[in-house]
């Protein structure tokens, strides 16, 4: 049950586009199509900003996408915000039935 | 409105135990799997284990097994866990929340302290 790779951060400039990976192996990233993405806020619960690889719940932006190639997952944010400013957390079902997150990465808009 | 809300978080010393609920309104519990993640101070989410409708399938992170429970009460709406032999490296922020493979909804969180 390794955690996930993620880069630790991140920045990007208001307006421009930041993509942030997430690595993991064929028994849980590549073997599923079960990578969800969270954003987190200081003091705050997670948010789920992307569901099973691409898929955005109700209420996010169409400015968060999600795509996977092989064992690695990303998250691109286009049009970044102020408020964009968080942590973002991937995670994904294992071969063993479990979950598996992330380190974490910590975006910074500059 | 859905609302998740944890209790039970406390300080506890090295081997004793603790029993976190979740209370669930807003959403009929008996129809998702719902889980429980964890956050140390300053660290990062951690899944912690997560229990299937009718609580016929458990699942555990290899650093808990034998020493956590999951159970549920589909008639009182709520998700429990049970934390035995409790160690430092327990302390964290423990979030419930619906679902298995994401999670839509999560509780507030409740702080479980392990220190002598």
């Amino acid at each position: 049950q390794s955690a996930l790779t993620q880069p630790a951060s991140v920045s990007g400039s208001p307006g421009q586009s930041i993509t942030i990976s997430c690595t993991g192996t064929s028994s849980d990233v590549g073997g599923y199509k079960y990578v969800s993405w969270y954003q987190q806020h200081p003091g705050k619960a997670p948010k789920l900003m992307i569901y099973e690889v691409t898929n955005r719940p109700s209420g996010v932006p169409d400015r968060f996408s999600g795509s996977k190639s092989g064992n690695t997952a990303s998250l691109t944010i286009s049009g970044l915000q102020a408020e964009d400013e968080a942590d973002y957390y991937c995670s994904s079902y294992t071969s063993s039935s479990t979950t598996v997150f992330g380190g974490g990465t910590k975006l910074t808009v500059l | 409105e859905v609302q998740l809300v944890e209790s039970g978080g406390g300080l506890v010393q090295p081997g004793g135990s603790l029993r976190l609920s979740c209370a669930a309104s807003g959403l009929t519990l008996s129809s998702y799997w719902m889980s429980w993640i964890r956050q140390a101070p300053g660290k990062g989410l951690e899944w912690v284990a997560t229990i299937k409708q009718d609580g016929s399938e458990k699942y555990f992170v290899d650093s808990v097994k034998g020493r956590f429970t999951i159970s549920r009460d589909n008639a009182k709406n709520s998700l429990y866990l049970q934390m035995n032999r409790l160690r430092d490296e327990d302390t964290a922020v423990y979030y419930c929340a619906k679902g298995a493979t994401s999670s839509n909804y999560w509780g507030q969180g409740t702080l479980v302290t392990v220190s002598s």
